[in-house]
């Protein structure tokens, strides 16, 4: 069975670098794109960005341009989402999730970032 | 991109239907059926409900149905149950180069 599993849940501090993951099973992580998915408390869904791991070169929405890294490590099917100096604002669940034609096919089960100070 | 645009919230009794829109623009849903639909309960992870605009996923209930005119998509549940009550969310195809675009979510509330 196909699966996205990510990394814990994190607690930072505003100005703090953070790296989460989400490791892919199966033949299919190289051959289709990854995207990560904000959902900020009480919100709805909102698509920062996209790779392909087989490409390495990573895509943002314009609200997550400059504000965050996508990355991707195609020999341990992994892709990564990376801040270099977290808000509060960044608080938020954040799913990793493979893109289908209409949208994410499957997802990873979440990871809870949490900024404060 | 600009996010697809859905009711904040619909509600409707046990055993009606409902129906909730999603509206984007040529560069969405308007030139491509590839739209959507996806179910997400307090806390859950979302959960695909139909793809392709109106494709079930094997598994999911025959009362969630899709359908697409012009540049609107929509999502049909019959029979509404207690369960049904969840946060609804489309996505579609996008000519942008992130590929993907969401609405903004949909409170479904069953009375």
């Amino acid at each position: 069975e196909v699966q996205l599993v990510q990394s814990g849940a994190e607690v930072k501090k505003p100005g703090e670098s953070l790296k989460i993951s989400c490791k892919g099973s199966g033949d299919s992580f190289t051959s289709r794109y990854i995207g990560w998915v904000r959902q900020m408390p009480g919100k709805g869904l909102e698509w920062m960005g996209v790779i392909f791991p087989g490409a390495s070169e990573a895509k943002y929405s314009p609200s997550f341009q400059g504000q965050v890294t996508i990355s991707v490590d195609k020999s341990i099917s992994t892709a990564y989402l990376q801040w270099n100096s977290l808000k509060a604002s960044d608080t938020a669940m954040y799913y990793c999730a493979r893109r289908g034609r209409s949208g994410p096919d499957l997802w990873g089960q979440g990871t809870l970032v949490t900024v404060s100070s | 991109q600009s996010a697809l645009t859905q009711p904040a919230s619909v509600s409707g009794s046990p055993g009606q239907s409902i129906t909730i829109s999603c509206t984007g623009t040529s560069s969405d849903i308007g030139d491509y059926g590839y739209v959507s639909w996806y179910q997400q309960h307090p806390g859950k992870v979302p959960k695909l409900l139909i793809y392709d605009v109106n494709s079930r996923p094997s598994g999911v209930s025959n009362r969630f149905s899709g359908s697409k005119s012009g540049n609107t998509a929509s999502l049909t549940i019959s029979g509404l149950q207690a369960d049904d009550e969840a946060h609804y969310h489309c996505s579609s195809y996008t000519t942008s180069d992130t590929l993907v675009v969401f609405g903004g979510g949909t409170k479904l509330t069953v009375l």
